[in-house]
């Protein structure tokens, strides 16, 4: 059974870089898929911030892509996020997905979902 | 930016038929997802390619399209279905994911 498990501080300054990492276990993420990070702040949707895959390529959304930075360690198994700048806009509940993309298929969506994180940013 | 629309709320009495619709414009070239959320959970996939139910999820939840409209339909709804659904699904080229904003159930 995939599970996903997100962490990192709970609370960041404005302007800082907010710093998350998502250990995967039950699964190896060099045998395929992507990994996505979505965030959900406070009584509000959902939103996508980016995918990865096993390789290093990446996927994100237009809105946050000059702030985010999505890598992948294969040694620890784990998938991280960096968001900079942050502002109390970037406070959310922040999850990690599997994300099992197959462009040949057309198919793209997030089958095993992480609890996610809260994350604040307040001086 | 492509964006996908949802009704804010739905209410419907137990036993009778909820339907939650989504639309975007990209809908009938791409697949959608729906993702049932419980209050302080992760969301859970329900529907995945429009109408297919993953195992472990009851038969009374199916999903429909129409043109740029698609429908998750919970029949014979039940009080541990009140929860928030977001629908999911990508923009034309399949490069950016995108998500509804969301509808929150409500079993009356």
């Amino acid at each position: 059974q995939v599970q996903l498990q997100a962490s990192g501080p709970g609370l960041v300054r404005p302007s800082e870089t907010l710093s998350l990492t998502c250990a995967v276990s039950g699964y190896s993420v060099t045998s395929g898929y992507y990994w996505g990070w979505i965030r959900q702040p406070p009584g509000k949707g959902l939103e996508w911030i980016g995918s990865i895959y096993h390789s290093g390529s990446t996927y994100q959304n237009p809105s946050l892509k000059s702030r985010v930075t999505i890598s992948i360690d294969t040694s620890k198994n784990q998938i991280s996020l960096k968001l900079n700048s942050v502002t109390a806009a970037d406070t959310a509940v922040y999850y990690c997905a599997r994300d099992p993309t197959n462009h040949d298929y057309g198919v793209y969506y997030f089958n095993y979902w992480g609890q996610g994180t809260l994350v604040t940013v307040s001086s | 930016s492509y964006e996908l629309t949802q009704p804010p709320s739905v209410s419907v009495s137990p036993g009778q038929t909820a339907r939650i619709t989504c639309s975007g414009d990209a809908l009938p070239k791409q697949y959608t997802y729906w993702y049932q959320q419980q209050p302080g959970q992760a969301p859970v996939l329900v529907i995945y390619k429009d109408s297919e139910r993953p195992s472990g999820i009851p038969e009374r939840f199916s999903g429909s399209r129409s043109g740029t409209t698609v429908t998750l339909t919970i029949s014979g709804v039940q009080a541990e279905d009140e929860a928030d659904y977001h629908c999911q699904s990508a923009d034309r080229s399949g490069t950016y994911r995108v998500f509804g904003g969301g509808t929150k159930l409500t079993v009356l």
